[in-house]
């Protein structure tokens, strides 16, 4: 099984609202990844979770806070976003030392 | 910095076989991988290859790896219309340390003529 879920599919949210993106992966990984898709773009890293501690912070705005509650879990807290960050997020995961990442299919986000 | 480039386009006829080419700057990146996207949905792995290899063939793929260029293949045999995607090329110079993010070139669009 190499799946990777995440919820909502879509999620359309106003500039002052909070929303959570959630990822989840029952493949035993270690490492997981938050990526942010622009339209016609391809994926830039924005978090690396490894052992469930952040250790990769691509220099990503603070109204993006992501959290990693246990080793099959992520998170990604959404906080007064900006219209310029609608996107699809994609969430991967990981061996630890095995850089094989496996995606799930997105969260397509609309900020009005 | 690490850079991955691919062309933007690439247009076949149905029954051919696709070659879709990436170069790469990074002389220390571990694996290299080819990544498959269709419209609105997330990313497929479709193979990588480690860079001590020079070839790996799985079923319909062939990747061909010239480290001295830093030049990385995906040949497609018999392309096929479920074949149309984007074709993502992606690095990682994974150093035994830790987990490390992937450097994805721009993607090639693969468009299948009838």
């Amino acid at each position: 099984d190499t799946e990777v879920t995440q919820t909502p599919k879509h999620l359309v949210m106003g500039m002052t609202n909070k929303k959570s993106l959630k990822c989840e992966q029952h493949m035993g990984h270690r490492a997981m990844y938050w990526y942010k898709q622009k339209a016609k773009k391809p994926p830039e890293l924005m978090f690396v979770y490894s052992y469930e501690k952040l250790s990769i912070n691509e220099s990503v705005p603070s109204r993006f806070s992501p959290e990693c509650p246990n080793s099959s879990l992520l998170n990604l807290h959404l906080h007064a976003l900006q219209p310029e960050d609608s996107a699809l997020y994609l969430c991967a995961s990981s061996q630890v030392g095995q850089e094989t990442q496996y995606f799930g299919p997105g969260t397509r986000l609309l900020v009005l | 910095g690490e850079d991955v480039e691919q062309s933007l386009f690439l247009s076949v006829r149905e029954g051919d076989s696709s070659v879709i080419n990436c170069t790469y700057t990074d002389s220390s990146s571990t694996y290299l991988y080819w990544y498959k996207q269709e419209p609105g949905a997330g990313l497929q792995l479709l193979t990588y290859i480690f860079s001590n290899m020079d070839m790996k063939q799985d079923q319909r793929l062939t990747v061909l790896l010239n480290k001295k260029d830093k030049h990385l293949s995906l040949r497609i045999a018999d392309t096929q219309t479920g074949d149309s995607a984007i074709y993502f090329c992606a690095e990682s110079d994974y150093s035994g340390g830790g987990a490390d993010g992937l450097t994805f070139g721009k993607g090639t669009h693969l468009i299948i003529q009838p």
